[in-house]
């Protein structure tokens, strides 16, 4: 089955520490990676995504991800942390294959808290 | 950049009541939108893929006939919760893709629908 995983519930840092939230998925074929921010009550931002290329993204709000398709893995970087980066994030996969809706798998998501 | 309104931002109803969501693509034009629901702390659920001009295609285990998706047209989709009780109570979550967009952009999301049933 198709499914992304986000291991850890809420991630703890204090301000101007790097940050890391994990993500791994399991996807047949070539995947479409993606990660979301959101706020309290509100939609989702896009903040980056992986298609094809260099392993290592660069997105919105200083953030980036690397792709690692030996561990499967996209897991999503901040190299120093802002108190207003304490959201909940998600990483999204869409198979290669998804009947050309553009579908997206969710991850469970997970908590950023950055502490001051 | 690409922007979904969706209206109402909250609604309170009663039980047996129905409740009619909108999401509009401002700014481009989507023949596909998505409608997600999601639980406190919980991620999101696909519910349906509604399609301009053709009947919506729901997830399984999804109730077609309570969760109506009508896709009028190329910037508006609409799902009414039909009778809506309690454990209708959620946080609706809308989602397009810009028609003239490559396959592999991301989607744009409105800000969501807080539904409660009293």
């Amino acid at each position: 089955a198709q499914s992304v995983a986000q291991p850890e519930d809420q991630v703890n840092v204090a301000e101007g520490n790097p940050l890391t939230v994990k993500c791994t998925y399991s996807v047949s074929g070539n995947p479409y990676l993606f990660w979301y921010v959101q706020y309290p009550n509100r939609g989702l931002q896009f903040l980056l995504k992986y298609i094809t290329g260099d392993n290592l993204v660069k997105g919105s709000y200083g953030f980036e991800a690397e792709f690692n398709k030996s561990q499967t893995s996209f897991h999503l970087k901040k190299p120093s942390a802002l108190v207003s980066d304490s959201a909940l994030y998600f990483c999204a996969v869409r198979p290669a294959f998804s009947g050309g809706y553009n579908k997206l798998i969710f991850g469970a998501g997970t908590r950023l808290a950055v502490h001051p | 950049g690409a922007v979904v309104s969706q209206h109402p931002s909250w609604v309170i109803c009663k039980s047996g009541t129905s409740v009619k969501i909108e999401c509009r693509s401002l700014d481009f034009q989507a023949t596909t939108m998505f409608w997600y629901r999601q639980f406190p702390k919980q991620s999101l659920m696909l519910m349906a893929t509604s399609n301009e001009g053709s009947k919506a295609t729901y997830e399984q285990g999804v109730e077609k006939d309570k969760f109506l998706i009508n896709h009028a047209s190329l910037t508006l989709s609409t799902l009414t919760v039909t009778s809506a009780h309690p454990e209708d109570s959620s946080f609706y979550i809308c989602s397009a893709r810009d028609i003239d967009s490559p396959y592999n952009s991301p989607l744009h999301f409105g800000n969501g629908t807080r539904l409660t049933v009293t």
